[in-house]
């Protein structure tokens, strides 16, 4: 079946080191994937939308490739800011009905001083 | 440009007491329209959805209900509140069905 699994938990890291979110899938069909962000008290926003073709999304430093080949999608940016630290969510719709969303468990991210 | 706004912004009720939460969606004819329930510190759980008045799907059973009486409107409902159903609702709309693009939420705590 479908599914979303995420680095689970806390990561905590040190403000200038490079940040990497884990996210890999299950699907049957070749799904779009997107990563939300939600700082603490507010909504989730969407950071980024896989694209069908081979090009990487970037937003506000972020960015993340889909790999078919090993059903993944990992959110990546090269230098962590404080402002980063927030719950991060891998998502991608159904396989069975296109309405239905599956979000991952989410990501904590805090970035430290 | 859309804006997506919810009532009330935070909630005290009582168990057993009934409850009912708003969306509004400006700027966006026939929105596919949806409901999100977060624990405290959870993950997000999709709750209903809509993609046209007076339609409304379950996808996780709470004990709760939702309906689409306008277009721009989508009320989430309960006629016995339990202490599980504290927590952050938030309604989200999407475009064509994938990316969602969430309303600030309201916070609910039962007591």
């Amino acid at each position: 079946g479908d599914s979303v699994t995420q680095t689970e938990g806390l990561v905590t890291l040190t403000e200038g080191l490079p940040v990497m979110l884990n996210c890999t899938y299950q699907s049957t069909y070749s799904p779009f994937l997107f990563w939300y962000v939600q700082h603490l008290n507010e909504a989730p926003k969407l950071l980024l939308k896989s694209f069908t073709d081979n090009k990487r999304p970037e937003h506000q430093g972020f960015h993340a490739t889909l790999h078919k080949s090993s059903s993944s999608f990992h959110l990546q940016k090269s230098s962590a800011q404080l402002s980063d630290s927030a719950l991060y969510y891998c998502a991608l719709p159904s396989d069975t009905n296109a309405y239905k969303v599956i979000f991952g468990k989410g990501t904590h991210l805090h970035v430290l001083p | 440009a859309q804006t997506i706004h919810q009532w009330p912004v935070a909630e005290i009720k009582a168990v057993g007491s009934p409850l009912s939460l708003g969306c509004t969606i400006k700027g966006k004819s026939s929105p596919n329209l949806y409901w999100y329930w977060q624990a405290t510190g959870g993950t997000l759980q999709q709750l209903f959805y809509s993609i046209t008045v007076g339609q409304v799907e379950s996808v996780v059973q709470l004990n709760l209900s939702a309906s689409r009486p306008k277009d721009d409107q989508f009320i989430l409902s309960t006629e016995k509140l339990l202490l599980s159903h504290s927590g952050f609702y938030l309604c989200a709309w999407s475009p064509l069905g994938d990316e969602q693009y969430f309303g600030p939420g309201t916070r609910l705590t039962v007591l």
